[in-house]
């Protein structure tokens, strides 16, 4: 089955670029899904930041729509999130996950990995 | 402040039955399913619920949903211990274009 598993610095500077990617295994990210990165502020709820299809179609959360970029690698099987000029607000457990074309659900999700933003 | 409205928390002895509420508007919830995630603590969150009331293969049939309006409803029945957790709905809201999630529920089995 589909497993995903997110990379990437576990530290970013305030003012920097937060960059993460998202392997998929077991399955094609250019299937009809929906690749998809959620957040978790530590303590706090989740929160969509935004989607993207093989095709390059993609939505984004109006919040964060000005400072992020979902992109997909159909070569290596895997997408990005890229998140400008971060502050201590975008500390979180960054989540990636298949929303399926049919079910329109979340899943599978990767394990998490957690951003700190630090000054 | 989140899209959709959950309690904070609710309670329940095991083995009985406990209801989680998820309010919105007709921008999310009324035009669109609900879907319902179960998270462990340091464990990424599972679907649960998806369109409103259907179970994904493998998720006890203890778990059910039900919508109406712009309110929909996550109930467990028969608590056990291993189903505290937290909760959260989600649905796609039509005028932001983007998923959105209740503030999630936090549920104790006492």
């Amino acid at each position: 089955q589909v497993q995903l598993q997110e990379s990437g610095p576990g530290l970013v500077k305030a003012s920097g670029t937060l960059s993460l990617t998202c392997a998929v295994s077991g399955g094609s990210i250019s299937s009809n899904d929906f690749w998809t990165w959620v957040r978790q502020p530590p303590g706090k709820g989740l929160e969509w930041v935004g989607e993207i299809h093989h095709s390059g179609s993609f939505n984004y959360n109006p919040s964060l729509e000005s400072r992020v970029t979902i992109s997909v690698d159909k070569s290596k099987n895997q997408f990005s999130l890229k998140l400008r000029s971060v502050t201590a607000a975008d500390t979180a457990v960054y989540y990636c996950a298949r929303a399926g074309a049919t079910s329109n659900y979340l899943d599978p999700w990767g394990q998490g990995t957690l951003v700190t933003v630090s000054s | 402040q989140s899209v959709l409205t959950q309690p904070p928390s609710v309670s329940e002895a095991p083995r009985q039955r406990v209801t989680i509420s998820c309010s919105g508007s007709s921008s999310n919830i009324g035009n669109n399913p609900v879907n319902w995630y179960q998270q462990h603590p340091g464990k990424a969150p599972k679907v649960l619920i998806y369109s409103d009331d259907l179970l994904p293969s493998g998720v006890s049939d203890r778990f059910s949903g039900s919508k109406s309006g712009t309110s929909a409803s996550l109930a467990i029945s028969g608590l056990q211990s291993e189903d505290e957790a937290d909760y959260y709905c989600a649905a796609w809201d039509d005028s932001l274009d983007a998923w959105v999630f209740g503030g999630g529920t936090k549920l104790t089995v006492l």
